[in-house]
Formats: structure tokens, C-alpha cells, sequence
């Protein structure tokens, strides 16, 4: 069946530190692939998508490179602040079974002054 | 634009009590609609689905239930708590045709 495995945390970083938080998958079809943030208390929020191999998602400095050789959706950013401190969810939607979303279990973010 | 509002935003209930959790978007129609768990350790829990009104999917066994008496409502309810019902739950929804799906503020609900 599918599911989305990414890494164990939690990490912490220094601030302007260089992130990657590394995801794979596994899926039957042709997945659509996304990473959410949950900042503490809140819902989670769509960080960026992407819905084919080799697009790359990107919104507020973040990153991510759909890779289907590698089955991979690694997010980056070059620059961490305070205010990414948070929890990271790669998930994945796949056409062979509707809109049902696979989650990972999440990566707790902390960034330090 | 597109909102999806839960309340409350927080619930203490003692166990064997009933509960009620309301869902609502608005901004769209016909969309698929979801309640989640997450439990202490961050990870989610599909709990139920819905495609349509009076459609609902469950993914979990349990205690709970879930109905669609709108087109845009969603609740989640049991008739007795557990103390391991306990946890954040989070309504999301998404739009036919596309895949990703949109959260609400979530229900911190402690059993007590």
C-alpha cells in the first residue's frame, strides 16, 4: 500500500543554518506529493506541492524536488529563522486511491538564535 | 476565498459524556470533507471522509461517528468519551479534481 516515510527528529539548527528534511514514498499510482507545517496549536497549513516527477515546489524560501527514480520529496531551505520553528509533514495523494492522503509522521523544527 | 472554521477551539469533557465537534466551510461547494486525530506523538490519524452529503467513509473502529447534514458541515460526535479519545482534531477539505487538501484550527479535546 502507500505510505510516506521522512526523517526522525527532532532537529535542531542554528539560525541561517541550511535545512533538509528528507522524505520518501511509496505509491501504486502516480502520486501528487506535498509537505504541510504545523506551527505549535495551530492546523496544519500546505506549505508547496507538486504534482509530477521532477517539479520542484517552492514557497516562502522553502523547497522540494519531486524525484520518482529515487522516490523522494526532500524539503530544503538555505536560510532557517526562528520563525520556521515548527512541525513538518511530508504527505501524499495518490490517483489510484482518490483523495485519500498518506502522512508521515512529522519532523519537529526547532531553530535557536 | 476558500475558509474551513472548527469549534470549539478547545473541549475539557469527562469520560462517558457525550461530544459534539462542528466543521463548516465556505467558499466552495460539493467538497470532499475529513476529520483527523493527532494524538500526543504529531502523527495523523484519518478518522472518516466524506464525498457528498449523508456519504461517510471510516477508516478507524471506534467510539466515534461522524455525519454530513450539509453540504458544507461536518461532525464529529460520540455518545460516551474515552479518556483515549483525548487528542487534537483536525476537519480538512478538498476540492474535487484536486489533491491537496486544507486545514482547519483544529479542537484540543481533553477527557478528563
Amino acid at each position: 500500500g502507500d505510505s510516506v516515510t521522512q526523517m526522525e527528529g527532532p532537529v535542531t539548527l542554528s539560525e541561517e543554518a541550511f535545512l533538509t528534511i528528507n522524505c520518501t514514498y511509496t505509491a501504486t499510482g502516480y502520486p501528487s506529493l506535498f509537505w504541510y507545517v504545523q506551527y505549535p496549536g495551530e492546523g496544519l497549513q500546505l506549505l508547496l506541492k507538486a504534482t509530477k516527477a521532477d517539479d520542484k515546489g517552492s514557497n516562502k524560501g522553502f523547497e522540494a524536488t519531486y524525484r520518482k527514480e529515487t522516490t523522494s520529496f526532500h524539503l530544503e531551505k538555505g536560510s532557517v529563522q526562528v520563525s520556521d520553528s515548527a512541525v513538518y509533514f511530508c504527505a501524499l495523494s495518490d490517483t489510484n486511491t482518490g483523495n485519500q492522503f498518506y502522512f508521515g509522521t512529522g519532523t519537529s523544527l526547532t531553530v535557536i538564535p | 476565498s476558500q475558509t474551513i472554521h472548527q469549534w470549539p477551539a478547545t473541549l475539557v469533557q469527562p469520560v462517558g459524556s457525550p461530544l459534539s465537534l462542528e466543521c463548516t466551510v465556505e467558499g466552495t461547494s460539493n467538497p470532499n470533507l475529513y476529520w483527523y486525530r493527532q494524538a500526543a506523538g504529531r502523527g495523523l490519524q484519518l478518522l472518516f471522509y466524506s464525498v457528498g452529503i449523508g456519504q461517510i467513509s471510516s477508516e478507524v473502529p471506534q467510539n466515534l461517528s461522524a455525519s454530513r447534514p450539509q453540504d458544507r458541515q461536518f461532525i464529529l460526535s460520540s455518545k460516551k468519551l474515552l479518556l483515549s479519545d483525548s487528542g487534537f482534531y483536525l476537519c480538512a477539505w478538498s476540492a474535487r479534481g484536486l489533491y491537496e487538501q486544507y486545514f482547519g484550527p483544529g479542537t484540543r479535546l481533553t477527557v478528563t
